[in-house]
């Protein structure tokens, strides 16, 4: 597979536990925010976002919550699969117009 | 079957030699984008298109060209005065710039030695 992410911080969770995954944007302005997922080997897919007049969005065993007062985003998955291992990371959008800032990302490892 | 094809999935070239990496979507998106991947660190922007025949430069677009003649195509010139060449690059496609989801091919891996 590809070599991303050699260095990143990893959450190690059992199967069928809670994870929670966390990430802290950088610009006050930001209005939209995306949580990717990148397997092994592939590029990102979407799993969820909001905008900055939410503070929660549920999605199917996803939910993300945002922290304007702390900077703060966090991806929760509800009873953690095998086939939620990979590499998430955040995407912020300082103001419509402009371009993303991703974050570095956190492994995610499932154990059995 | 809608989507962002990038080709080849690994590429290998010798120093001094430029490559051209390739995308194209048919999802009918406007905007277009090039990234690079390194371990470690957040994808980090090359060059982006929100129009045929128009780009801009991102945050590190030194040593690498684009051109965007047609909507589905967005293709990539790593050339030899990029110094570190080497890491997994993404293309990705959205409606537009701004609050939109970017979509994103399967990656390229390049290797230059």
């Amino acid at each position: 597979g590809e070599s991303v992410g050699l260095h990143l911080p990893t959450l190690s969770v059992q199967e069928g536990d809670n994870s929670i995954i966390n990430c802290a944007y950088s610009n006050s302005a930001s209005d939209y925010f995306i949580w990717y997922k990148q397997e092994s080997g592939k590029g990102p897919q979407f799993i969820i976002d909001i905008r900055s007049n939410m503070d929660k969005r549920q999605g199917q065993r996803v939910t993300v919550l945002l922290n304007k007062t702390v900077k703060h985003l966090s991806l929760q998955i509800a009873a953690t699969q095998p086939g939620d291992s990979a590499v998430y990371f955040c995407a912020e959008n300082p103001s419509y117009g402009q371009n993303f800032v991703f974050g570095p990302g956190t492994r995610l490892s499932v154990l059995p | 079957d809608g989507g962002i094809t990038q080709s080849p999935k690994y590429l290998f070239r010798k120093e001094g030699q430029n490559v051209t990496l390739s995308c194209e979507q048919n999802l009918n998106h406007d905007a277009m984008y090039w990234y690079r991947q390194d371990p470690g660190q957040g994808l980090r922007l090359i060059y982006y298109s929100q129009i045929v025949n128009d780009f801009q430069k991102g945050d590190i677009a030194e040593g690498y060209s684009v051109s965007r003649e047609k909507k589905e195509s967005f293709p990539l010139t790593v050339t030899s005065a990029q110094k570190n060449p080497t890491a997994f690059y993404l293309c990705a496609s959205s409606v537009g710039q701004g609050y939109y989801e970017q979509y994103f091919g399967p990656g390229t891996r390049l290797t230059v030695t």
